[in-house]
């Protein structure tokens, strides 16, 4: 079986400051790894994902996100947030069926 | 290039009801999945279907319950629908069935029971 932790429910920040939003998963298998994004009343957005390959995965809007095996995690990361980064945040890890976490919601004050 | 669209965008039922989601994939796209967010929560794997058959389901009680047509759209119904069926429904779209890996996801229904 296949799931997936986030390990902070809320994150907030300070524009232009850096940001983590940190993720594991616990698999007996190879998986592979997700981050979406879901801006109020819309839904999911693919940020990034790691099917394999480079374990640094870079996306869009500035987003990155590293693949560690050994510590089964898959944090997302962002140098320098804005306001408009405000959202909540998915990992997902997919081996049949796609499975998320609870979210992070990020949100970034001025 | 019209993405996943959904439709309902709202609803209200009473318990007991039965109530029916429609969603279309993105165009290309042939393999539909369906996923129910409860507030504050992920979404939660509901079921795919690819080539007009339900190809995986996660854990949810029958009667949860789709079709997907020949044009590729598809259809969640639910019946006897309890409180607890409150939740934001989102349908995503890949191409591959269920080697997809890539999912467009649709600005879902939201369903309110009373």
């Amino acid at each position: 079986a296949q799931s997936v932790t986030q390990l902070d429910s809320q994150v907030p920040v300070f524009e232009e400051a850096p940001v983590e939003l940190r993720c594991n998963y616990s698999s007996s298998v190879s998986v592979y790894l997700f981050w979406y994004v879901q801006y109020p009343n819309q839904g999911l957005q693919l940020l990034l994902k790691y099917l394999s390959g480079s374990t640094l995965v870079k996306g869009i809007n500035g987003f990155e996100a590293e693949f560690n095996k050994s510590q089964t995690s898959f944090h997302l990361r962002k140098p320098s947030v804005h306001i408009s980064d405000t959202a909540e945040y998915f990992c997902a890890v997919r081996r049949s069926d796609m499975r998320f976490g609870a979210g992070t919601r990020l949100t970034v004050k001025p | 290039d019209a993405g996943v669209t959904q439709s309902p965008t709202h609803l209200i039922k009473t318990r007991g009801q039965q109530v029916t989601l429609r969603c279309s994939p993105k165009s290309g796209h042939d393999t539909v999945s369906w996923y129910q967010q409860a507030l504050g929560q992920g979404p939660q794997f509901i079921f795919q279907y690819y080539e007009e058959e339900e190809r995986q389901r996660g854990n949810f009680p029958d009667r949860f319950s789709g079709h997907q047509f020949p044009n590729y759209s598809s259809e969640l119904n639910v019946n006897a629908l309890l409180l607890g069926d409150s939740a934001l429904y989102l349908c995503a779209s890949a191409w591959g069935g269920a080697g997809a890996n890539v999912l467009t996801f649709g600005a879902g229904s939201r369903l309110t029971v009373l």
